[in-house]
């Protein structure tokens, strides 16, 4: 079954404390994605990679690390999160003949306290 | 900074009738305008794309693009329950690989 998956789905942390967010998909597919979802601001693009070891900034980069190592594997890295990353993230792919169809992920909810 | 506007809503439609959604976008050189669906708790879902001026349409979906006016909509025919669900529009420049979600219009089909 073609899917993103994401790992963990829920996740509650402290400040400062460093954390990753998997995400993997098995279509083979050139593009990855990450956004965050917070109530009122909508869908904002994290952070985005065309192919292995090719990644470049989005629209709220600031905070966030990636790294494109595996065609399939794109992880999300906070080194020190904050309060104000509590948020609700996507993983998405697609390929870059029709990178437009981007599938999502299921989601990781993020607390930071 | 590019926007994406959209009508929060939530817009309620009875069953069977026509949904209107509709979108506007700041930046004049937009290319490519996506429709996703997003259920409560779910992540988002393309059910439609366009890239030229006029209508496109896929079973009970058409999509409405005047770049003139910097509109985008989406008409749901014959609306069902399960339609009800958060419609986000994105916009993305040509060649950027960053699209611009609007903030999504949540849409109420009732019996």
């Amino acid at each position: 079954e073609a899917q993103v998956t994401q790992n963990p789905r829920y996740l509650i942390t402290v400040t400062g404390k460093k954390l990753t967010v998997t995400c993997s998909q098995n279509m083979n597919h050139e593009y990855m994605s990450w956004y965050r979802q917070d109530p009122g601001l909508g869908l904002r693009q994290i952070y985005y990679s065309m192919n292995v070891e090719v990644t470049d900034k989005g629209d709220v980069p600031e905070g966030y690390k990636v790294s494109r190592k595996e065609k399939r594997n794109f992880p999300l890295i906070l080194e020190s999160p904050s309060p104000n990353q509590t948020s609700l993230y996507f993983c998405a792919s697609s390929s870059l003949g029709g990178w437009k169809t981007q599938y999502f992920g299921p989601g990781t909810r993020l607390l930071v306290l | 900074q590019k926007e994406v506007e959209q009508n929060s809503g939530p817009l309620s439609v009875p069953e069977g009738a026509i949904a209107s959604l509709n979108c506007t976008y700041s930046d004049r050189v937009s290319q490519s305008f996506f429709w996703y669906r997003q259920y409560s708790g779910k992540s988002p879902e393309l059910i439609m794309s366009i890239y030229s001026n006029g209508d496109k349409e896929d079973g009970r979906f058409t999509a409405q693009l005047n770049k003139a006016s910097q509109y985008v909509s989406l008409l749901i025919r014959d609306s069902q329950p399960s339609d009800s669900a958060t419609y986000l529009c994105a916009v993305e420049s040509g060649g950027s690989y960053i699209p611009t979600f609007g903030r999504g219009t949540s849409l109420i089909v009732h019996p």
